[in-house]
C-alpha cells in the first residue's frame, strides 16, 4: 500500500522565489497534517485539516506561508516569498480521525527545502 | 520554557546495552504520550503509544509513563545496530488530541 507522498523530495530555490510543497495522504485518511522540522526547532506542527478544512494554523510562521486542500486527496503548502531561514524538511502526515482520541498519524519521506 | 524537553544527546552505546530515553513535560493536559523513531533521512514512525499513566511493552521496547513527575521514559533492551535513530517522544491533549507537541528528539547510535 502506498503510503503519504510527498513532492519534491529536495527544493532548492533562491530568496524571494515562490516554493509550492505536495502532499497526497493515504487513501481513506481525513485529517492531514504539515510539520517543519529543524536541528533548533525540532519537529513543529503549522497546520491541519479535518475533511478538507483547515482546523488549526496556529503554527503557520507567517504570512508567506499558506495550506491549502482542495479535495482529499490532495494538499499544498506555499512560501511566498521563501527566505533562508525557510530552509527545513517539511513533512506531512495523515490519518484517519474517528473523532475525540487520538490517532495514529502517519508521516510521509519529508521535502528537505533549501532556500539560499 | 518548551511544553516538552528532550535530550538531543547524542547518545552512543554498545549493542546490547539496555537504552534510556527520556522527556519531561510541563503541561498537566496532556494524556496521550507517543515515541516515534525515525531514521536518517525519513519521516518519523509511531514506535509506542500510552494513553495516561503506567507503562507498555512490545518485545525489546518499554514505555513508561509518571504523570505526577511529568516525566516519560522508553526503554529498549538487548539494543540492536538497526535500533541507530532518532527517537521523539511527542504527547497530546484530550482536547484537540490531533495536535501533537514533539520533543527535540535524541539520536541514538548502537556501536556492533
Amino acid at each position: 500500500d502506498a503510503g503519504v507522498i510527498q513532492s519534491p523530495r529536495h527544493e532548492v530555490t533562491e530568496m524571494g522565489q515562490e516554493v509550492t510543497l505536495r502532499c497526497k495522504p493515504i487513501s481513506g485518511h481525513n485529517s492531514l497534517f504539515w510539520y517543519r522540522q529543524t536541528m533548533m526547532r525540532g519537529l513543529e506542527l503549522l497546520i491541519y485539516f479535518n475533511n478538507n478544512v483547515p482546523i488549526d494554523d496556529s503554527g503557520m510562521p507567517e504570512d508567506r506561508f499558506s495550506a491549502k486542500m482542495p479535495n482529499a486527496s490532495f494538499s499544498t503548502l506555499k512560501i511566498q516569498p521563501s527566505e533562508p531561514r525557510d530552509s527545513a524538511v517539511y513533512f506531512c502526515a495523515s490519518s484517519l480521525w474517528t473523532g475525540g482520541s487520538y490517532n495514529e498519524q502517519f508521516f510521509g519521506p519529508g521535502t528537505r527545502l533549501t532556500v539560499l | 520554557q518548551k511544553e516538552v524537553e528532550q535530550d538531543p544527546g547524542p547518545l552512543s552505546v554498545p549493542e546490547g546495552a539496555i537504552v534510556s530515553l527520556n522527556c519531561t513535560y510541563s503541561n498537566s493536559a496532556f494524556q496521550y504520550f507517543m515515541w516515534y523513531r525515525q531514521y536518517s533521512r525519513k519521516g518519523p514512525e509511531l514506535l509506542m503509544y500510552t494513553y495516561s499513566s503506567g507503562n507498555k511493552e512490545d518485545g525489546r521496547f518499554t514505555a513508561q509513563v509518571d504523570k505526577s513527575s511529568k516525566y516519560i521514559s522508553l526503554f529498549i533492551r538487548d539494543s540492536q545496530p538497526s535500533d541507530s535513530a532518532t527517537y521523539l517522544c511527542a504527547m497530546g491533549r484530550i482536547q484537540g488530541a490531533q495536535k501533537l507537541v514533539f520533543g527535540q528528539g535524541t539520536r541514538l547510535t548502537i556501536n556492533p
